[in-house]
């Protein structure tokens, strides 16, 4: 599986776009990019996943560039609650774990 | 539906004293793993159960050992607990959907001290 690269932190004001970068240059093809969080300690929780297409739901939307080399999480309006580490994940078709790396800490204050 | 439940929440153990963590899940995932978290860290995976009865290492196996009891449990094992084995222990289970849809969810974790 891919190695992701994330900032190891990122502010943000509430009520305003958190936008979450993450650098994955050597994914292969039939690699999937994951995204997770961690709130405060708690078991990892699911946001969202894509392989080429922009994916939007309603946590979250995710872009990832043509060339499939980066991609973005976007939190259109984040509030305090979405303080949290957020993980970014490299997974091919086949793969059964995640490999999870140090993530990126998000403060969201008012 | 409880989603993945792990006992204990807390427990602190003595050098060289032996404990199991249990992990139960009632979604009917095939697959299950026991990861830990120390502080400042991400997730390390220490075992793996891609199905009922088969087990494999992780990334950080040594001293422990794991039990795919049926589909809905597996425990994980501290033979002879170090202080090394201080961590968040969390349990999680996967079902893979179909076009990249691989649901994993977690329990609520397990801390342990080891003194």
């Amino acid at each position: 599986d891919a190695k992701t690269t994330q900032p190891p932190s990122m502010d943000c004001a509430e009520g305003r776009a958190a936008n979450l970068p993450c650098n994955h240059s050597t994914i292969s093809g039939n690699e999937y990019v994951y995204w997770y969080r961690q709130i405060h300690s708690q078991g990892p929780q699911y946001i969202i996943h894509g392989l080429k297409n922009n994916e939007t739901n309603e946590m979250a939307s995710l872009i990832i560039t043509e060339d499939r080399k980066s991609s973005t999480l976007i939190l259109p309006h984040a509030t305090l609650r979405d303080t949290a580490v957020y993980y970014c994940i490299a997974l091919n078709q086949a793969g059964t774990a995640l490999i999870f790396g140090k993530g990126t800490t998000l403060s969201v204050s008012s | 539906n409880a989603g993945v439940t792990q006992t204990p929440k807390f427990q602190v153990l003595k050098t060289g004293q032996s404990m199991t963590l249990q992990c139960a899940q009632d979604m009917n995932h095939n697959s299950m793993y026991w990861y830990r978290q120390d502080p400042g860290m991400g997730l390390r995976l220490i075992y793996y159960s891609a199905s009922e009865g088969t087990t494999d290492k992780g990334e950080v196996p040594n001293g422990y050992n794991v039990s795919r009891l049926n589909k809905r449990e597996f425990s994980l094992r501290l033979e002879s607990a170090a202080p090394s084995q201080t961590s968040v222990y969390f349990c999680a289970s996967s079902v893979y959907l179909g076009t990249g849809n691989y649901e994993q969810y977690f329990g609520p974790g397990t801390r342990l001290t080891v003194t």
